[in-house]
């Protein structure tokens, strides 16, 4: 079965800490892998979309890179404005999203 | 761009009432259209998947006469929760795909039903 699983489930940084968001994923033929941001009371909004095992994709202070087994979202000097719920999402043999259940990420200033 | 709108954003009604949600790609034709439903704290649950045209593709245990889906154009969806209850309550998110194969979905800011 197609799963995804995020961790850790809820991150504290201070302002300036870099840290790692993780998502593992075990998928029969992996198509996509997708990173979104999602503040509260909001729709996901989109940030990267990773194909092949070796790519990565920067903005401003997010780099997402793919393996075959997961992927790692990195945040550089985090600011207090990055605070939000990041999810990861897989499409396999359909194109429907497998989400996982997200990261809560709260960066104190 | 890729901006998808959604209305209402939020909405209060009666038990027994229907309630029409609609979804729009604003910059972009969607081939495919989903929505989702999600609980506090949790991640999206995918309800259905449609097609321009074509009838919508319900998930497991989605009752397919409770939550109408019409996907009328390439820029329009809407969703109705028919004879609404409060176990219906939610946060009812849409997203729209360009072509509706392995590319990104780009969501909608999502609508927050309350039913009395």
């Amino acid at each position: 079965e197609d799963q995804v699983t995020q961790s850790p489930e809820a991150l504290r940084l201070q302002e300036g800490e870099s840290s790692s968001l993780n998502c593992s994923y075990t998928v029969s033929g992996l198509r996509g892998l997708f990173w979104y941001r999602q503040d509260p009371g909001k729709g996901p909004e989109f940030l990267f979309t990773l194909y092949s095992a070796g790519e990565e994709k920067e903005k401003e202070r997010l780099k997402a890179t793919l393996t075959k087994k997961e992927s790692f979202l990195h945040i550089t000097a985090p600011k207090p404005e990055d605070s939000a719920t990041y999810l990861c999402a897989v499409t396999s043999g359909t194109y429907k999203y497998i989400f996982g259940t997200g990261t809560r990420l709260k960066v104190l200033a | 761009g890729a901006v998808v709108s959604q209305h209402p954003s939020w909405v209060i009604c009666k038990s027994g009432t229907s309630v029409k949600i609609e979804c729009r790609s604003l910059d972009f034709q969607a081939t495919t259209m989903f929505w989702y439903r999600q609980f506090p704290k949790q991640s999206l649950m995918l309800m259905a998947t449609s097609n321009e045209g074509s009838k919508a593709t319900y998930e497991q245990g989605v009752e397919k006469d409770k939550f109408l889906i019409n996907h009328a154009s390439l820029t329009l969806s809407t969703l109705t929760v028919t004879s609404a209850h409060p176990e219906d309550s939610s946060f009812y998110i849409c997203s729209a795909s360009e072509s509706g194969d392995y590319n990104e979905q780009f969501f909608g800011p999502g609508t927050r039903l309350t039913v009395l």
